[in-house]
């Protein structure tokens, strides 16, 4: 079956620098979410997008910013990277009917900045 | 806010049976889930269990949930060294924007020793 995929796996970028990380959800699947994992940390929420709105916005810095697209899948913009912002970072989406109330995880995009 | 508790760390031998507990605060919880997550890997969905369930078996999983006491257990039967990882429990709280949105405990290091 097909999973979220989230793209790249790993990236390494400097201070000040930029980063997009892109999730393209399950099929059929309308709604995204972004969330952070520090090191150790459990998952925090960033942000989510349902039929390409923002649905709900949790601790995402300024900084960054994210969008939906039309095809559904989405990309998380970083700027301005400061080393605490290095973390694993998942997408998970969710869609209607019986999985309604499941979020998929696809395997995280590791950015490390140096 | 949400605040939902786990144990860090849970050793066990191998054959055994594994007791993960969690406790959250929200009553508003609609969906309770457990999540695995093994090195550097994205998060797995193991199960969830509605609100107004006590109880859900899958295999060798069995989830408890006591609502009265905002508690909840993930048992693990016949542990085995692949079940060595981190377990998360998340709740899900359906209120108006929140919908979907996943509130994570800080995860149990499960080790199993052969």
């Amino acid at each position: 079956a097909a999973g979220v995929i989230q793209s790249p796996r790993h990236l390494i970028k400097e201070k000040r620098e930029t980063a997009t990380l892109k999730c393209y959800p399950i099929p059929r699947h309308d709604t995204v979410y972004w969330y952070q994992q520090g090191p150790g940390q459990d998952p925090q929420f960033l942000i989510s997008f349902y039929e390409k709105m923002q649905s709900d916005k949790g601790s995402i810095p300024d900084r960054f910013s994210a969008q939906q697209f039309s095809d559904y899948h989405s990309e998380l913009n970083m700027s301005s990277l400061e080393l605490g912002d290095s973390a694993l970072y998942f997408c998970a989406s969710r869609g209607m009917g019986p999985g309604a109330n499941v979020l998929t995880f696809g395997a995280g995009s590791r950015l490390t900045v140096l | 806010g949400e605040d939902v508790e786990q144990s860090l760390f849970l050793s066990v031998r191998e054959g055994d049976s594994s007791v993960i507990n969690c406790t959250y605060t929200d009553s508003s919880s609609t969906y309770l889930y457990w999540y695995k997550q093994e090195p550097g890997a994205g998060l797995q969905l193991l199960t969830y269990i509605f609100s107004n369930m006590d109880m859900k078996q899958d295999q060798r999983l069995t989830v408890l949930l006591n609502k009265k006491d905002k508690h909840l257990s993930l048992r693990i039967a016949d542990t085995q060294t692949g079940d060595s990882a981190i377990y998360f429990c998340a709740e899900s709280i359906n209120r108006g924007s929140t919908l979907g949105r996943l509130y994570f405990g800080r995860g149990t290091q499960l080790t199993v020793w052969p």
